[in-house]
């Protein structure tokens, strides 16, 4: 079975600080997703990475960036937190051009 | 850009019902169509994959259709069970990697 991990499930990070969510999978997926979940809004795409290095902006990247430093690990870095960032975080991963799997989820809340 | 819409929001039934769910779709160019389910506070378990040459699948009390040229994929649960209550999720590739969500349908079963 895929298994897609991450490394918070619950996250509690004041204004201003930097934060760090990591995500790993243990298939060899070539691709990895970061989304954030909001009510109302569904699931929206922050960033994705199809190799090593490698990142193309989602639909919402304002106020994110990522690494991809090694295929398995792909880390969502909010460089100076906001109240407006607190929401569900959710990893996923998938082989070039099929489905994909996803993490349990953190829940950030930003004081 | 894609747009994924799903009606009903919510829909509770009782226990042993055949009941469907709906989603729609706004630009026809999909290269597959992924229904998950999401449970409270939980990642996204993946349901069923369906390119987008194939006109169902079926796993378990599951079946999904697609019909691209409306649009449209419908998700039919057989004999309705209290442990089928959760939010089940529509979603469509269109573009390279990324998937478009719909805001989802909140099921309740009731015994």
């Amino acid at each position: 079975d895929v298994k897609v991990t991450q490394s918070s499930r619950y996250l509690v990070k004041r204004t201003g600080e930097k934060v760090f969510l990591e995500c790993v999978q243990d298939m060899d997926h070539e691709n990895m997703f970061w989304y954030r979940q909001d009510p109302g809004l569904g699931l929206r795409l922050i960033y994705f990475s199809y190799d090593v290095k490698m990142k193309e902006k989602g639909d919402i990247p304002e106020g994110y960036s990522v690494s991809r430093e090694k295929k398995e690990r792909f880390s969502l870095i909010l460089e100076s937190a906001s109240t407006n960032q607190t929401s569900m975080y959710l990893c996923a991963s998938s082989p070039l051009g099929r489905e994909q799997f996803f993490g349990p989820g953190t829940r950030l809340t930003v004081l | 850009k894609q747009e994924v819409t799903q009606i009903p929001a919510a829909l509770s039934v009782p226990e042993g019902e055949n009941l469907v769910l709906n989603c729609s779709f706004t630009d026809s160019a999909i290269y597959n169509l992924q229904w998950f389910r999401q449970d409270p506070g939980k990642g996204l378990t993946s349901l069923l994959l369906i390119q987008s040459s194939q006109r169902e699948q079926t796993s378990g009390r599951l079946n999904a259709s697609l019909d691209k040229s409306s649009g449209r994929s419908t998700l039919y649960i057989a004999a309705s069970q209290p442990g089928d209550s959760a939010t089940y999720l529509c979603a469509v590739r269109s573009g390279a990697n990324n998937l478009f969500f719909g805001t989802g349908t909140r099921l309740t079963v009731i015994p």
